[in-house]
């Protein structure tokens, strides 16, 4: 399968715990999003990478966020002192920046994260 | 700012045309989207328009832009069971990064 894979599908944690997040976008992707979509809402953008570097960042994104991709390849969103408020689903989405041409975000299955 | 407002429910018979309005805010959007939302599945872009088009047809699907109103909408021809789920519309802005703006979401319903 070629798609984005996101892992873990399901997580449930307690309040206070640390969780972590991985993305694997489409090979050769240079372009990859995280996005938050709580229930009954439409996605949130939260942050995306070019290759290895982060060109942006929600408000959205508090410092107990931090997301990394480190080769320009998978990436990781992780979430420090959860709080209930961060209950949503975390989606990942690559795209193939070349130029000035269009190029459709692809978007995995989401990571379903419940903070008890 | 940006927003991005679409109705809330939508319930047609099967055979019929859905129609799926949004409104946009912000003047600079790009392009705009049409995505499909399946229960656990992923996102799916059914179809998009440039900012420079008025109209665009895939199919069964027909995509209307009124800029002067920034409203978007998107018809679906002969609608069947398996277009039940939840439709967003979205907007970007090319060269800002491309970061897409959803709106809340239209569940349509479509009745046998």
């Amino acid at each position: 399968d070629t798609g984005v894979s996101q892992d873990p599908r399901h997580k449930i944690t307690k309040r206070g715990q640390n969780v972590t997040f991985r993305c694997d976008p489409i090979s050769e992707h240079n372009r990859l999003y995280w996005y938050r979509q709580t229930l009954g809402q439409g996605p949130e953008f939260l942050t995306y990478f070019q290759n290895e570097a982060q060109l942006e960042k929600s408000r959205l994104l508090s410092d107990r966020f931090s997301a990394e991709r480190p080769k320009g390849s998978f990436s990781t969103l992780e979430i420090q002192r959860t709080e209930q408020g961060d209950s949503a689903m975390y989606l990942c989405a690559s795209s193939l920046r070349q130029g000035s041409s269009y190029n459709e975000q692809f978007f995995g299955p989401g990571t379903r994260l419940t903070v008890l | 700012g940006e927003d991005v407002e679409q109705s809330l429910f939508l319930s047609v018979r099967e055979g019929d045309s859905s129609v799926i309005n949004c409104t946009y805010t912000d003047s600079s959007s790009t392009y705009l989207y049409w995505y499909k939302q399946e229960p656990g599945a992923g996102l799916q872009l059914l179809t998009y328009i440039f900012s420079n088009m008025d109209m665009k047809q895939d199919q069964r699907l027909t995509v209307l832009l009124n800029k002067k109103d920034k409203h978007l909408s998107l018809r679906i021809a002969d609608t069947q069971t398996g277009d039940s789920a939840i439709y967003f519309c979205a907007e970007s802005i090319w060269g800002a990064g491309n970061m897409l703006t959803f709106g809340g979401g239209t569940r349509l319903m479509v009745k046998p």
